[in-house]
């Protein structure tokens, strides 16, 4: 069946980076546009961004734009999040989806917790 | 920046039925989309495209559009639909953005 499956949960000094992978199985993956979005506890869904799988052009919500790489491992049918200079707001629960428009599969989500 | 502005709650007895709006100033230029995420869970994908249905969802769900505004309506509401429903769009630069959100409460 189609899903994604997401790596395990993190824990990050302020200051340092997270890198989240989300490994596609169960349709094309090179056909297909990957976003991460991500959830403070009790708050709602913010994107982050999204990858063109197939091309690699990548678009950046403004509020992440210096600190957010996304890439994908075509061989691996894997995409990934990284997102430096942590601070204590980044805590929250990271989710890949596929796109490009409806997000019709998501992964499990991952925990990123920031502190000191 | 662009928002989306949904009611924090809405509440319904079973078998009533549940409309949920989100407003937004693209709305009429841009789809829609609605999902449904459960305590712990995350989010599923319940109507694309303003109104057409998922295959899996049930009928009991469905989406319409008019002017700034879309809706998911909930007919004949059961326990299992109590969650937190989401609708997501795009600003004219491809920006996409959530909704705050809604509670919907099966009383």
């Amino acid at each position: 069946q189609m899903q994604l499956v997401q790596s395990g949960p993190e824990v990050k000094k302020p200051g340092t980076s997270v890198k989240v992978s989300c490994k596609a199985s169960g349709f094309t993956f090179t056909s297909s546009a990957m976003q991460w979005v991500r959830q403070a506890r009790g708050q709602r869904l913010e994107w982050i961004g999204w990858i063109v799988v197939g091309s690699g052009n990548t678009n950046y919500a403004q509020k992440f734009q210096e600190r957010v790489t996304i890439t994908r491992d075509m061989s691996t049918s894997t995409a990934y999040m990284e997102l430096s200079s942590l601070r204590s707001e980044d805590t929250a629960v990271y989710y890949c989806a596929r796109g490009p428009d409806a997000f019709d599969i998501w992964g499990q989500g991952t925990m990123v917790t920031v502190s000191s | 920046s662009y928002e989306l502005t949904q009611p924090p709650s809405v509440s319904v007895s079973p078998g009533q039925t549940a409309r949920i709006t989100c407003s937004g100033d693209a709305l009429p230029k841009q789809y829609a989309y609605w999902y449904q995420q459960k305590p712990g869970q995350a989010p599923v994908l319940v109507i694309y495209k303003d109104s057409e249905r998922p295959s899996g969802i049930p009928e009991r769900f469905s989406g319409s559009s008019s002017g700034t505004t879309v809706t998911l309506t909930i007919s004949g509401v059961q326990a299992e639909d109590e969650a937190d429903y989401y609708c997501q769009s795009a600003d004219s630069s491809g920006t996409i953005v959530f909704g705050g959100g809604t509670k919907l409460t099966v009383l």
